[in-house]
């Protein structure tokens, strides 16, 4: 299957600063991004939706100036979580998707906010 | 925000051992549903996409099966090996983009 690389795997942050998070498809070009996060005993919630070169279409309650998404490229798609505090805390994963096709996962990223 | 709900949570089973497990959802609307198996620190990766009521697939010891009138389908495992302990995930899908996950089935198989 193909390849979705996410990095990185695990990070921690002091609050109030902004985190990075990137996700690339590896060997074939995604028109589609999409951004899941879960906490604990829960389900992956789609917190948005990106295609390359337009502006990403947010869930319902999930702030789009908090969780800045950019989908510059076909290959890359980040997150930032700015000015982060400890409820932002949670796993975060993304999938990408060429047309058609199935949507392939990242390995996720663990962000813990101290 | 559709409910999908699988069970049960976690299971231990002995090597050889064979296995099942449930996935809920809405039964209107239907697009599609995944099966996913998720081992840790690893990507989710693909298992089966179901698209048409009574529906049955396979991947060698892995196979499920679809009712979507009533809104459920089965993962089943045949004789069971340590390698297939991973956590199971299903999704919904009931239109383009949108996946609505589960929480999961947990299993550990026991050597």
């Amino acid at each position: 299957g193909a390849v979705v690389s996410q990095h990185p795997s695990w990070v921690i942050c002091k609050s109030g600063t902004s985190v990075k998070i990137e996700c690339r498809s590896l060997d074939f070009q995604a028109t589609t991004m999409f951004w899941y996060r879960q906490f604990p005993k829960q389900s992956l919630m789609l917190m948005a939706t990106s295609n390359e070169g337009s502006k990403a279409t947010y869930e319902q309650g999930v702030e789009k100036d908090k969780f800045l998404i950019n989908h510059a490229s076909l290959t890359l798609s980040t997150l930032t979580v700015t000015s982060a505090h400890p409820e932002d805390s949670s796993f975060y994963i993304c999938s990408a998707r060429s047309t058609p096709g199935e949507a392939f996962f990242g390995q996720g990223t663990r962000l813990t906010v101290v | 925000i559709l409910n999908v709900e699988q069970s049960p949570q976690s299971l231990h089973v002995q090597e050889g051992d064979s296995t099942n497990f449930t996935c809920s959802f809405p039964s209107s609307n239907f697009y599609a549903l995944h099966w996913y198996r998720w081992e840790t620190a690893k990507s989710p990766e693909a298992l089966f996409v179901m698209t048409l009521n009574g529906d049955e697939k396979k991947k060698g010891r892995i196979s499920a099966t679809l009712n979507t009138k009533e809104g459920y389908s089965y993962l089943y495992i045949k004789g069971s090996q340590p390698e297939d302990s991973a956590t199971y995930l299903c999704a919904f899908r009931h239109g383009a983009n949108n996946l609505f996950f589960g929480t999961g089935t947990r299993l550990t198989v026991i050597p």
